[in-house]
């Protein structure tokens, strides 16, 4: 089984809602990431969980505040979003943190629209 | 820094013909390449992979690429398309820790 799922598919909320993202894969990997990808572009990494801990964040805004709870989940707790921020959010993982060639493995993805 | 370059925003084939979709990378240290493929409100799915080895990898739908590290280039190619082919595609590379992906090339298919 080398499927990630992610709930919802598809959520919208305004600025001053709260809102979070699910990411779940049950094939034993040690690394998860969240990515933000606009129209036409490519995945832009936001985080990235190495063994259940924080090892990169790419300068996101503190609006966005990740939490990996075990080693087969990972949130996006969403606060005081931007209308900007509307994009799809992916979050993908791999049997090791990036080196070595591991292969990341994709979500369906979350379309978020920011009112 | 690691850069990866994709020739053409966009790309047109006719149904049969072949699709050659070219990425480019800059690094002094060969990289582990990858092409991933992306349908419409879909996520990322892996094509193919090259780590070490045969220069030639194959992956999946047809498609294969060809390591040439004295062009720095990692082509896409696919001797027939399909319809079902249309779709986005991108070339990345992990060096270390991270992964950097191409802007993405965009490839339609006409019957």
């Amino acid at each position: 089984d080398t499927e990630v799922t992610q709930t919802p598919k598809h959520l919208v909320m305004g600025m001053t809602n709260k809102k979070s993202l699910k990411c779940e894969q049950h094939m034993g990997h040690r690394a998860m990431y969240w990515y933000k990808q606009k129209a036409k572009k490519p995945p832009e990494l936001m985080f990235v969980y190495s063994y259940e801990k924080l090892s990169i964040n790419e300068s996101v805004p503190s609006r966005f505040s990740p939490e990996c709870p075990n080693s087969s989940l990972l949130n996006l707790h969403l606060h005081a979003l931007q209308p900007e921020d509307s994009a799809l959010y992916l979050c993908a993982s791999s049997q090791e943190p990036l080196s070595e060639g591991e292969t990341q493995y994709f979500g369906p993805g979350t379309r978020l629209l920011v009112l | 820094a690691q850069s990866v370059t994709q020739l053409g925003s966009h790309v047109s084939v006719s149904e049969g013909a072949l699709v050659l979709l070219r990425c480019n990378y800059s690094s002094s240290v060969p990289p582990y390449l990858f092409w991933y493929v992306q349908y419409p409100n879909q996520g990322l799915q892996l094509l193919l992979k090259y780590t070490t080895g045969a220069t030639l990898v194959k992956g999946i739908n047809g498609f294969e690429a060809e390591f040439k590290k004295s062009e720095t280039s990692f082509h896409l190619t696919k001797p027939s398309a399909h319809m079902s082919d249309a779709a986005e595609y991108f070339c990345a590379v992990t060096l270390y820790d991270k992964v950097i992906f191409g802007p993405g090339t965009s490839l339609s298919v006409i019957p």
